[in-house]
């Protein structure tokens, strides 16, 4: 157990919702960071929160956003939803914005 | 951009050693990790190096050489529990690029008796 919590585990929907993942960082770990994992596409950087700040942004799609909140606490959001954002969507933790990152038992989305 | 390459699959023998290779091209380098995940869980932080040379944790060793774009992995006295995917990953070295990895998309480890 990493310490870094989500929710839902699971989650099934239709094309065209939309949905918000929770995550829950390490106590006193600062970043967060949200990554989806597909068959195809391996584990892919979206986007790094610092202390409630944008850090960094991989290649996130405009209709998914993400915010952190001044407990630290973030959450994912994905709109419009389709097909193929069926995946596994993981949140990571660390202290500061550059230690080792510590990742969540993951989000499994199906979009039906 | 980063480029990361590993092979899909190995094969070891309970109790041997096996050693999983990663070559990466990079636009910036600040750092390479190598983490273990077993089907469907969470991917669990192996090691780290940012400067050249072995980095040994218990059975697990990891080496960089930075001016070849190489990593290995090591992993001894190999226990059933080994099996899993063992993703290297490559720390963005651009300023502002945060603390983003990018992941290779990881070697299947099939430990057999």
């Amino acid at each position: 157990d990493s310490g870094v919590t989500q929710t839902p585990k699971h989650l099934i929907t239709a094309t065209g919702q939309r949905v918000t993942l929770r995550c829950s960082p390490r106590s006193g770990d600062l970043s967060v960071y949200w990554y989806q994992q597909s068959l195809d596409q391996g584990l892919q950087f979206l986007i790094q929160y610092y202390n409630g700040e944008e850090r960094a942004k991989g290649n996130i799609l405009e209709r998914f956003s993400a915010q952190q909140f001044p407990d630290l606490h973030s959450e994912l959001n994905l709109s419009s939803l389709e097909l193929g954002d069926s995946a596994l969507y993981f949140c990571a933790s660390s202290l500061e914005d550059y230690n080792e990152q510590f990742f969540g038992p993951g989000t499994r989305l199906t979009v039906l | 951009g980063q480029n990361i390459d590993q092979p899909t699959e190995m094969t070891a023998t309970e109790g041997a050693i096996v050693q999983i290779n990663c070559t990466y091209q990079t636009s910036g380098f600040n750092g390479l990790f190598w983490y273990q995940q077993h089907a469907g869980e969470a991917p669990t932080f192996l090691s780290y190096n940012v400067l050249d040379g072995l980095e040994e944790k218990g059975r697990f060793s990891s080496f960089l050489s930075r001016s070849k774009g190489y990593s290995y992995l090591l992993l001894k006295e190999l226990q059933m529990k080994d099996s899993a995917s063992y993703l290297c990953a490559v720390r963005d070295g651009i300023t502002g690029g945060g603390n983003k990895l990018t992941f290779g998309t990881g070697t299947q480890l099939k430990v057999e008796l």
